[in-house]
């Protein structure tokens, strides 16, 4: 089947706009993953879905980052007033979920967004 | 403290031959999964292998196994028989089931170059 896909795959924008980055996870894996790929960070955790709910927002690195998910299927990460620092790989990934079992998650090709 | 350790940033390898690539993790948590994944140039993190704290033996898929040594907190990979397609970056990460989250902790990844 269809693995998770991202969109845009690169995105350009000047410092101060908004942008939407787009994933559309694995058909039925209700889990959703947000990560941020930079040079000087490596890979950090940014926000989980469970369904439509997000019970763990603990990555986000300020109020300007937010995420929805609508359906238990697409997710939309916005980053409001872009600086450049926010300048990274914007990785998606879904898995399966239950409370037993540790599943191993599926990621999507990113969006490498550039801030100027 | 680091909760996922990669000494080596770069790593070479004749083609054909084997090669180990060292992941040390840190946990209080006696349920985890530890896991790896490879990015090659395109960017894509692709799930290689799997590895349940009570699982009793090392994991293996293909021409990839885990050697997993529990009181010494390693999950190093081997990858045996190494083609020139095995270069890539590859990641370790740490998922802590107690954590009530599920997002994975990544180590800084090494850096694995094959030569023909």
């Amino acid at each position: 089947g269809a693995g998770v896909s991202q969109s845009p795959s690169n995105k350009v924008t000047e410092k101060g706009k908004d942008v939407e980055l787009r994933c559309d996870p694995i058909s039925g894996h209700t889990a959703l993953y947000w990560y941020r790929q930079s040079l000087g960070q490596g890979l950090e955790f940014l926000i989980y879905f469970q369904g439509n709910s997000a019970p763990d927002k603990s990555g986000l690195p300020s109020d300007r980052f937010s995420a929805e998910r609508t359906g238990g299927s697409v997710s939309t990460l916005t980053i409001q007033r872009t600086q450049q620092e926010d300048s990274a790989v914007y990785l998606c990934a879904s898995s399966l979920l239950s409370s037993g079992t540790i599943y191993e998650q599926y990621f999507g090709p990113g969006t490498r967004l550039t801030v100027t | 403290a680091q909760k996922i350790t990669q000494t080596q940033p770069g790593m070479f390898v004749q083609e054909k031959e084997a090669v180990t690539l060292d992941c040390t993790y840190d946990t209080s948590d006696p349920s985890y999964g530890l896991f790896w994944y490879k990015q090659p140039s395109s960017g894509e993190m692709i799930f290689l292998i799997y590895q349940g704290s009570y699982d009793q033996q090392n994991a293996t898929e293909g021409r990839y196994s885990l050697n997993f040594q529990k009181a010494r907190k390693s999950a190093n990979l081997v990858i045996s028989a190494s083609q020139l397609g095995d270069s890539a970056m590859y990641f370790c990460a740490m998922r802590e089931r107690g954590a009530g989250s599920y997002q994975l902790t990544f180590g800084k990844g090494t850096k694995l170059s094959v030569i023909p």
